[in-house]
């Protein structure tokens, strides 16, 4: 099962936005509104920033935002802050009844 | 306040049995589907294995297969995985999340509990 494919490492100075893909196929991110992403700090265990493709569950800041287009799904950081400097990974429903994780994008605040 | 505490990691032979379990608190554990999900050391997130919150439905990677289990006591608010046939590419933090229900996210984790498979 191959993981979805998300650049290693973005980064962006504070204020800035910036943008992390995750594509896939059309078994997957393409055929499906069940992407979700998350953000991980490290030792810590991650937390769901999105689902659904572009929902946001309560708590989690206006300044992340989700879309999607063909097989690809973005999530996106606006006005960035230097607490946001973590992983982020993706995650999407699959055909063969299975789930499946990006490779994780390492974010850097400059 | 929902909470996951995943037990049972530790240090196995290759070829070797564990069982993990996850206590679930704060919320109605039988009307929700749970996952298994592991990090292996400074690798990414790889989804395990998902059950349905009926228990008539599993999922599994194929990487895990036909050697690890997935189950549920309902009546005890607890998931589980067995897993048999360790090899050195299982060790990781396995974490329990829980199923949000609207497009198979992860709405909640656990801390996390580290398998160890080495000889």
């Amino acid at each position: 099962q191959s993981a979805l494919t998300q650049p290693a490492s973005v980064s962006g100075s504070p204020g800035q936005s910036i943008t992390i893909s995750c594509t896939g196929t059309s078994s997957d991110v393409g055929g499906y509104n069940f992407v979700s992403w998350y953000q991980q700090y490290p030792g810590k265990a991650p937390k769901l920033i999105i689902y659904e493709v572009s929902s946001r569950p309560s708590g989690v800041s206006n300044r992340f935002s989700g879309s999607k287009s063909g097989n690809t799904a973005s999530l996106t950081i606006s006005g960035l802050q230097a607490e946001d400097e973590a992983d982020y990974y993706c995650n999407s429903y699959r055909s063969s009844s299975t789930l499946v994780f990006g490779g994780g994008t390492k974010l850097t605040v400059l | 306040e929902v909470q996951l505490v995943e037990s049972g990691g530790g240090l196995v032979q290759p070829g070797g049995s564990l069982r993990l379990s996850c206590a679930a608190s704060g919320f109605t554990f039988s009307s929700y589907s749970m996952n298994w999900v592991r990090q292996a050391p400074g690798k990414g997130l790889e989804w395990v294995s998902y059950i349905q919150n009926s228990i008539t439905t599993k999922y599994y990677a194929d990487s895990v297969k036909g050697r690890f289990t997935i189950s549920r006591d309902n009546a005890k608010n607890s998931l589980y995985l067995q897993m048999n046939s360790l090899r050195d590419e299982d060790t990781a933090i396995y974490y329990c999340t829980r199923d949000g229900g609207y497009s198979y996210e992860h709405d909640h984790w656990g801390q996390g509990t580290l398998v160890t498979v080495s000889s």
